[in-house]
């Protein structure tokens, strides 16, 4: 078990260009978060998969943000024409649901930067 | 609407210098208060769940407590390694979803 793995770390970017984040949630949990956090901030949820369904997306979720989690296994996050305001780092978690207990494990981030 | 404040924003601390953190939150209906360590550049690590007033949890030098309104981060003679950013957040649904507060910022200095 290699932890929840995200690709790529960083991502430079023009303004207006289209990016796709990926992520690998660890292999046995079935739940899988996006959440954005900007410089001071904690992290803000943007939008959950159970298996692979989408069951809630956060009004920060503009519809230039589309996010797929083909199979129930890992995930993409697409930015389309991207704004200097969608700079931050995005961050993907999984949890299980198999367990009462159910702490989300967080990836290292993709840190987006739109120039 | 769910609000969650930790206090303060940052701390100094010299080493060996025991203090606390405070997250104070508004919720309509708790199912966990969580609290993460975040290193610059870093996804959060989690360290504790707390469900229930009264509960406490300790790990190495940290301990963590909850009250009806807000739960503590104690930091027992922190070392260098401790500087990091520390993180509460709670979550009000089934599904796992996390609010989280802003963070506190702690530098402990030999």
């Amino acid at each position: 078990d290699t932890g929840v793995s995200q690709d790529p770390r960083h991502k430079i970017t023009k303004r207006g260009q289209n990016v796709t984040f990926r992520c690998d949630p660890i292999s046995e949990h079935n739940r899988l978060y996006w959440y954005r956090q900007t410089l001071g901030q904690g992290p803000e949820f943007l939008t959950y998969f159970q298996n692979e369904a989408q069951l809630e997306k956060s009004r920060l979720l503009s519809d230039r943000f589309s996010a797929e989690r083909p199979k129930g296994s890992f995930s993409t996050l697409e930015i389309q024409r991207t704004e200097q305001g969608d700079s931050a780092m995005y961050l993907c978690a999984s949890s299980t649901t198999d367990r009462v207990d159910t702490e989300a494990f967080f990836g290292q981030g993709t840190r987006l930067t739109v120039v | 609407e769910d609000q969650v404040t930790q206090s303060p924003e940052a701390l100094r601390l010299q080493e060996g210098e025991s203090s606390s953190l405070n997250c104070s939150y508004t919720v309509s209906g708790l199912r966990g208060l969580f609290w993460y360590r975040q290193d610059p550049g870093k996804g959060p690590e989690f360290l504790f769940t707390l469900y229930s007033a009264g509960e406490e949890k300790e790990k190495e030098r940290l301990k963590a407590t909850l009250t009806k309104k807000e739960s503590f981060l104690h930091i027992t003679a922190p070392k260098p390694e401790d500087s990091a950013t520390y993180l509460c957040a709670v979550r009000t649904d089934s599904w796992g979803k996390l609010q989280f507060g802003a963070g506190t910022q702690v530098v402990v200095t030999p």
